[in-house]
């Protein structure tokens, strides 16, 4: 089955800096890569998600990166803000019949400091 | 346009008694998921169900874990004679058909906290 690696496990910058999470997978027939942020105490909320048949998606300071041929993904958060520490989890999936049965990575703690 | 609702949001058990989860899916949303979170850790992927069929439960317990979404009323899922290792958060997500453009996009609740103490 599906295995999602994802690094590091936490990561400290300054305000304004930028951060970058990285996963990769190892089920080439994976076709989809969410990412979600998860605060404290709260339920994961996707941020933005891509599909295999684009190799890069932005939304304002957010942006995800797909290489296939490396099975590799990443998160790119520029500009970033202390309300941006959360953990952020990757993960991937494949569509199938119907079903779409999310593997997670096992987390990026973020922080950032005023 | 609510989203996903669970409840209750935090709920305390003694050993050996029953739990039990609700959630109700996000408008329009055909396909309901229940992931189970450990302290520190991420999120496992436990079953898998549309109205009143269970699609595929591989992560699910064997034994005194079951799930239902019945054709009226919120999914649950139901933990029977819990044990100190139940205590984790269950988080429940929905998507809609995925025939159609964004099926893949899933979208989850805030959450239940079970504690058994």
């Amino acid at each position: 089955g599906e295995n999602v690696e994802q690094h590091p496990s936490t990561l400290s910058v300054q305000e304004g800096d930028s951060a970058v999470i990285k996963c990769t997978y190892s089920d080439s027939a994976s076709n989809y890569f969410p990412w979600y942020k998860q605060e404290l105490g709260k339920g994961p909320q996707l941020i933005i998600d891509i599909r295999s048949n684009v190799g890069e998606k932005k939304d304002q300071r957010i942006a995800v990166t797909l290489n296939k041929t490396a099975k590799h993904f990443s998160l790119h958060i520029t500009e970033t803000q202390p309300e941006d520490s959360a953990v952020y989890f990757c993960a991937a999936s494949k569509k199938g019949t119907g079903f779409q049965k999310l593997v997670f990575g096992t987390g990026t703690r973020l922080l950032v400091s005023p | 346009n609510a989203g996903v609702m669970q409840n209750p949001r935090h709920l305390v058990r003694r050993r050996g008694q029953e739990a039990r989860l609700r959630c109700s899916p996000m408008k329009g949303h055909s396909h309901v998921y229940w992931y189970r979170q450990l302290p520190e850790e991420g999120l496992k992927f436990m079953v898998y169900l549309q109205k009143e069929n269970i699609i595929d439960e591989s992560g699910m317990p064997k034994e005194r874990f079951s799930a239902e979404f019945p054709k009226e009323g919120p999914s649950i899922l139901r933990i029977q004679q819990v044990v100190r290792g139940d205590s984790a958060a269950y988080f429940c997500a929905s998507s809609p058909d995925t025939t159609r453009q964004g099926g893949n996009t899933i979208y989850f609740g805030e959450g239940s906290w079970l504690t058994v103490v």
